[in-house]
């Protein structure tokens, strides 16, 4: 069975601050790993997946397969990176997704 | 990207009756999956949709309650049928391989 898991509901920074959001992964095969955000009122949205190693908004995240992470992160919190955050993971290409919990991510000026 | 078109966006049903949820893919695409969003909770998968088979359920999920249409490999349609208060989510649709969501359908059933 695959599981995703954000052990927090809640991160509060201030702007400026370095930002770590983690997620923690259960499954057995070569997973892949995806971030999401959702805004106040907005869709949500792909923030990036491992495959792609790109940096969007000023997140990365690395696969660290060894501890089974995938802990997203970025160096200085803006306000308008304010919103929950989903860590999801899919076991086969093409395949359904499973998704954490959330963090919701409060920057306060 | 695929880009989703889902809709209604919102709706606000009595208990008893059955909505149906549109999404509509700007691609063609093998595989849809509807996802459930109760209140406060993270997504949760209810069914698998490929055009040309019965839809796949999850556990806790069942086609009568859920049923799904899959017509060609832009479309599908869920229903929530005969709704009650604890039917009250968000309902989303997603797609493969780029894994975007549609908009979303917030539904409250009174």
């Amino acid at each position: 069975a695959q599981r995703v898991t954000q052990p927090e509901k809640l991160l509060s920074v201030f702007k400026g601050a370095p930002v770590e959001l983690k997620c923690n992964y259960s499954y057995s095969g070569s997973p892949e790993l995806f971030w999401y955000v959702q805004y106040s009122r907005q869709r949500l949205q792909l923030l990036l997946r491992h495959i792609s190693r790109e940096s969007i908004k000023g997140f990365t995240a690395d696969l660290n397969k060894g501890e089974t992470s995938f802990h997203l992160k970025k160096p200085f919190a803006q306000e308008e990176d304010s919103a929950m955050y989903y860590c999801a993971l899919t076991g086969n290409a093409g395949n359904m997704l499973t998704f954490g919990g959330g963090t919701r991510l409060m920057v306060k000026p | 990207s695929a880009v989703i078109s889902q809709k209604p966006s919102r709706d606000i049903c009595q208990r008893g009756t059955s909505l149906t949820i549109q999404c509509q893919v700007d691609s063609q695409v093998t595989m849809m999956f509807w996802y459930r969003q109760q209140p406060g909770q993270s997504l949760t998968l209810i069914a698998t949709a490929n055009q040309g088979s019965e839809a796949t359920y999850e556990s806790g999920f069942v086609i009568d309650k859920f049923p799904i249409s899959r017509p060609n490999l832009t479309f599908s349609t869920l229903t929530v049928s005969n709704m009650s208060p604890e039917d009250s989510s968000i309902y989303l649709c997603s797609v493969t391989p780029s894994y975007t969501f549609g908009s979303g359908t917030r539904l409250t059933v009174v």
